[in-house]
């Protein structure tokens, strides 16, 4: 079962920001999180991971809390095409890689 | 550089015959995954293969087997298709470190 916890769907305006909740209460000391999202009919596509610390790249930003009970990801200025399935994932890092294990993630509509 | 690349795109087969699915991944990926989605499932994980030997595997019955070549491409194989392996079979590589990389994947149909 998924480590993860996130709403079904969500709706933004386009040029707003996106804030795209996951809970993750029972994450290890040595998992990460993880992003992924999906457009309709194409193969998940990798957004951004983390530890602990924020996170920012070119796609979003990654805010985890102090506690890493949970996190947000944040599309700053989110358009047409960021209408997606966004699926947050917990792993361990390094040695196996492992599976990612997807639960049903945040459908977001980006609406003009 | 190239993505990871799936062929066939699309295939329909009978039931309980079989197929072959192939997955090439990113130049100098050793780590090839492969998963199967579905409306009713979602995306779950059938293995993982690293240098040629698998790593991981998923609760999926014996008929799927993969395997990876010494070029790190990789073969997924269902034998005896049923309806319900009707699906969206995805490949992902990646390289240490780094988040997995998909494929636009097969879309297999079971008649």
């Amino acid at each position: 079962d998924a480590k993860t916890t996130q709403p079904p769907s969500m709706d933004c305006a386009e040029g707003r920001a996106a804030n795209l909740p996951c809970n993750h209460s029972t994450i290890s000391g040595n998992e990460y999180v993880y992003w992924y999202r999906q457009i309709h009919s194409q193969g998940p596509q990798y957004i951004i991971h983390g530890l602990k610390n924020n996170e920012t790249n070119e796609m979003a930003s990654l805010i985890i809390t102090e506690d890493r009970k949970s996190s947000t990801l944040i599309l700053p200025h989110a358009t047409l095409r960021d209408t997606a399935v966004y699926y947050c994932i917990v792993r361990s890092y390094g040695g196996s890689q492992g599976n990612l294990i997807f639960g049903k993630g945040t459908k977001l509509s980006v609406k003009p | 550089k190239a993505g990871v690349t799936q062929t066939p795109r699309y295939l329909i087969k009978t039931r309980g015959q079989q197929v072959t699915l192939s997955c090439s991944p990113i130049s100098g990926h050793r780590s090839v995954s492969w998963y199967q989605q579905t409306p009713g499932q979602g995306l779950q994980f059938l293995f993982e293969y690293f240098s040629e030997t698998q790593r991981n595997k998923g609760n999926f019955p014996g008929r799927f087997s993969g395997r990876q070549f010494s070029n790190s491409r990789s073969e997924m194989n269902v034998s005896t298709l049923e309806l319900g392996d009707s699906a969206l079979y995805l490949c992902a590589s990646s390289f240490p470190g780094e988040g997995y990389t998909f494929g636009s994947g097969t879309r297999l149909t079971v008649v």
